[in-house]
This record gives C-alpha cells, structure tokens and sequence, in this order.
C-alpha cells in the first residue's frame, strides 16, 4: 500500500518550453503533497506543499510563477514549469502524506529527471 | 531554526560488518517524529525506520535499529549484518508533530563492499 508514481520519469525539452509533470497516491487519498528539487548528490529541497483543493505554499526563494502546482483532487497534483531554462534541470521527486496520518510519514514517488536543452 | 546535520558525508564497510551513521537535530518542539530513508541508485526514495519523540523504546525494523537520545537530540541509525543491496544514501530527517514538512540532513553515502 501506500504508492506514490510520477509521469513522466524522464522528459527533455527545449529552452522556453513548458513542461509537467504528474504525481498521484495510486491507493489512498492524499490531502497534502509535497514537490522537492533535488540536484546530483545532494539532499531534497522542498519547493512547495500542495493541499488539495487551495493554493501551494512555496518555499522561500522557489519562484511560484515559474514552478505552477496544482492539486486538483486527492489522488493528483501537477508541477508545470513553465519557459524551462537549462538552470530548470534537476531530478523532481514529489511525496504524498495520508489525511491525518499521525505518523507525519511521506510516501515518496520514483521521482522526474527533467533535462532542459 | 529546526535543522538536521549529518555529520558523515561518505561511509564505506564491508559487507557483513556493522554501521552506524549518525544524525542530530534541533527543535524546540516536544512532540516529533524521526526518519531515516534510504535513497539508493534508482534514486526512489524508501523508509527505513521511523521514532515518535515520546516513545522512549528505540526503533527497530528487522537489521536496521536507531538510538535515540532525546536529550542528547541525536538519532543514529545501525545496520547490522550490512548487505550489498545497503549502498544508498541515506537521509535522516524530522518532522514537528504538528506540522507537514519533513526536514532533512545532508544525507550519508553508504558504500557496502564485497
């Protein structure tokens, strides 16, 4: 139980295009999810909590206009980022927390590798 | 500020051997929770074990076992009996009972070798 899947796993596009990325609980219902960045060899750096139904709450230094998320139900949030630079690469991982999970637990999907040319 | 620091960046132990890495924290907060995940090549991103701040029980999950010290704020993870399939890094992170975000460290990469 407990899955989490990204789409798409890997996408290259070009400089200025927009691209998005998917991120859904596949068995449960996910009121919050979470959007980290993560460059090569380093730790997660989280860009933003999504609660389903309201507007993300960025992190400091995370530009929103640029990183749109979007949680339209409880099993689905999106990551657009939009005019894509060569600065956008990086490995995307989004994360899903259970509805009153007292465990505060995150449950991770297989990430996005996102390579802009 | 609420932080997590992982003072080994790199570990590397033979295969079979055991391996402790270690973690403190900061927080003014009473009520958390502790985590250690594994990330390892495939980059997905796997709990290894988990602490709730009140219970004073140490973890254990099969060969992986934390100490925790509360006063001390520090949270090292053991592996015992290390496998090949271990080589990952590996993030401890926190989260305050009430909130969403989970903090992580740095992260330690483990390297077990034959």
């Amino acid at each position: 139980g407990a899955v989490v899947s990204q789409h798409p796993s890997w996408v290259i596009c070009k400089s200025g295009t927009s691209v998005k990325i998917e991120c859904r609980s596949l068995d449960f219902q996910a009121t919050t999810m979470f959007w980290y960045r993560q460059f090569p060899k380093q730790s997660l750096m989280l860009m933003a909590t999504s609660n389903e139904g309201s507007k993300a709450t960025y992190e400091q230094g995370v530009e929103k206009d640029k990183f749109l998320i979007n949680h339209a139900s409880l099993t689905l949030s999106t990551l657009t980022v939009t005019s894509a630079h060569p600065e956008d690469s990086s490995f995307y991982i989004c994360s899903a927390r259970v509805y009153r999970d007292r465990g505060n637990e995150q449950y991770f999907g297989p990430g996005t590798r996102l390579t802009v040319t | 500020a609420q932080t997590v620091t992982q003072s080994q960046p790199e570990m590397s132990v033979q295969e079979a051997e055991t391996v402790t890495l270690s973690c403190t924290y900061d927080t003014s907060e009473s009520n958390y929770y502790l985590f250690w995940y594994k990330q390892p090549p495939s980059r997905q991103m796997i709990l290894v074990i988990r602490q709730e701040a009140y219970k004073q029980q140490n973890a254990t999950e099969n060969r992986f076992s934390v100490n925790f010290q509360k006063a001390a704020k520090s949270f090292s993870l053991k592996i015992s009996d290390s496998q090949l399939g271990d080589t990952a890094m590996y993030f401890c992170a926190f989260t305050p009972g009430g909130a969403q975000k989970l903090v992580f460290g740095q992260g330690t990469r483990l390297t077990i070798n034959p």
